[in-house]
């Protein structure tokens, strides 16, 4: 089956930090991939997608490369701030119609600290 | 243009009793999914509608059960409540197109409804 696997947390960083949150995933068939980001009291916000081997998404200085051969898709930011803090999301989708829906990692919370 | 609308925002009932949530999507989506969150398992898929058809289906029992309307708003009903089903769950919309319009197929999420089980 499908299933995605990002590091564990919480992480904790300081303002203009680099961040780094790590995701692979196992998937029958060829899928696209995105990262959602949930803030408090809130629902998921699509963040950045790709939909093919090396596509890199790119969105609020966020960015993440599908790799194909690593099966990775690694979400990276160079200077965090603090409304930044929030709950980080991979996620991955395999073909449509009967089959169409998302697959979940577990979640990472961020918190960024002045 | 409006999002993804979860109505009510809060719900508190007791064991045994059912409870429906209702979810409308952005306009011209056609497709409805929902997803239950908790802390332990996290985001789980629920079942997806497109076009008023069940269409995909997670592991979850026959308790949780959904339909869409012909305006592709969703409702999903959870009946004999369990303590267990305390949870956010969440609704997402897309335009649920088949194969190779998958590029287009990102689901947007609904703020949830915080379900809380006592």
């Amino acid at each position: 089956g499908n299933s995605v696997t990002q590091m564990e947390g919480p992480v904790t960083l300081s303002e203009e930090a680099f961040l780094t949150i790590n995701c692979t995933y196992t998937a029958t068939g060829y899928p696209s991939l995105f990262w959602y980001v949930q803030y408090p009291g809130e629902g998921l916000q699509l963040l950045l997608k790709a939909t093919k081997a090396d596509d890199k998404g790119s969105n609020k200085g966020f960015e993440a490369t599908y790799r194909k051969e690593t099966t990775s898709f690694h979400l990276e930011k160079g200077s965090v701030q603090v409304s930044d803090s929030a709950v980080y999301f991979c996620a991955l989708s395999v073909g449509g119609g009967s089959n169409y829906k998302l697959t979940f990692g577990k979640g990472t919370l961020l918190t960024v600290n002045p | 243009k409006a999002g993804v609308t979860q109505t009510p925002r809060y719900l508190i009932k007791t064991r045994g009793q059912q409870v429906t949530l209702s979810c409308s999507p952005i306009s011209g989506h056609r497709s409805v999914s929902w997803y239950q969150q908790t802390p332990g398992q996290g985001l789980q898929f629920l079942f997806e509608y497109f076009s008023e058809t069940q269409r995909n289906k997670g592991n979850f029992p026959g308790r949780f059960s959904g339909r869409q309307f012909s305006n592709s708003r969703s409702e999903m009903n959870v009946s004999t409540l369990e303590l267990g089903d305390s949870a956010l769950y969440l609704c997402a919309s897309s335009f649920g197109w088949d194969r190779g319009q998958l590029a287009k197929n990102i689901q947007y999420f609904g703020a949830g409804t915080r379900l809380s089980v006592l």
